[in-house]
């Protein structure tokens, strides 16, 4: 079936430097993409969206990108932080379903001081 | 303004036992999901729950089962629990026509 994959399971960045996640979607029905944060112990937190409308969103220190030829997604985090590690997930909702967002697995982000 | 929160935060039990975990959602939603999310794993969907409704499930067997109450709590129910059932079960709440959902800190559940 389709699925929501990662393409790094783990990055590992300095402090300050400039973070990408990276995310692949194999199911072009989906129309709303999300990215979470998920720290050690706790429950993801929703971080930006993006609708498949759009090619850029950008918030606090991130942006997610949306390519939709060839099904890609990807999260900049500028400037990261060591508060920025965790594990990172992309996920997909389908246009016209039940606002049921599918997972892929996850990227740990590892930010060293 | 208060967010999901989720009970118990733990909880071991062996196999065959049955367990009932608990959901409070975020003041204004009405709909709650439920989440199980293995070690190293993406959080896979177990059901939703619009106004006391079923309102999807996912590919989880008929010993999975919830409620969810007029005050938009919910309840997971797992009967005749397997080893492969331990996992960190995270709820969700959302607004109605609304894609983003909020997620609790999860209940961590062992089965020995």
């Amino acid at each position: 079936g389709e699925s929501v994959g990662l393409h790094l399971p783990t990055l590992s960045v300095q402090e300050g430097d400039n973070s990408i996640i990276n995310c692949a979607y194999s199911n072009s029905a989906s129309d709303y993409f999300i990215w979470y944060k998920q720290e050690s112990g706790k429950g993801p937190q929703f971080i930006i969206d993006i609708r498949s409308n759009m090619d850029k969103r950008q918030g606090q220190r991130v942006t997610v990108l949306l390519n939709k030829t060839v099904k890609h997604l990807s999260l900049q985090i500028a400037a990261t932080q060591p508060g920025d590690s965790a594990v990172y997930f992309c996920a997909e909702n389908l246009a016209g379903g039940s606002y049921i967002p599918t997972f892929g697995r996850g990227t740990s982000l590892i930010v060293h001081p | 303004e208060t967010g999901v929160t989720q009970s118990p935060t733990h909880l071991i039990k062996t196999r065959g036992q049955q367990v009932t975990l608990r959901c409070s959602s975020q003041s204004g939603h009405n709909t709650v999901s439920w989440y199980q999310q293995a070690l190293g794993q993406g959080p896979q969907f177990i059901f939703q729950y619009y106004r006391e409704e079923e309102n999807g499930r996912g590919n989880f067997p008929p010993r999975f089962s919830g409620l969810q109450f007029p005050n938009y709590s919910s309840e997971l129910n797992v009967n005749a629990l397997e080893l492969d059932d331990s996992a960190l079960y995270l709820c969700a709440s959302s607004a109605s026509n609304q894609e983003t959902q909020y997620f609790g800190p999860g209940t961590r559940l062992l089965v020995l």
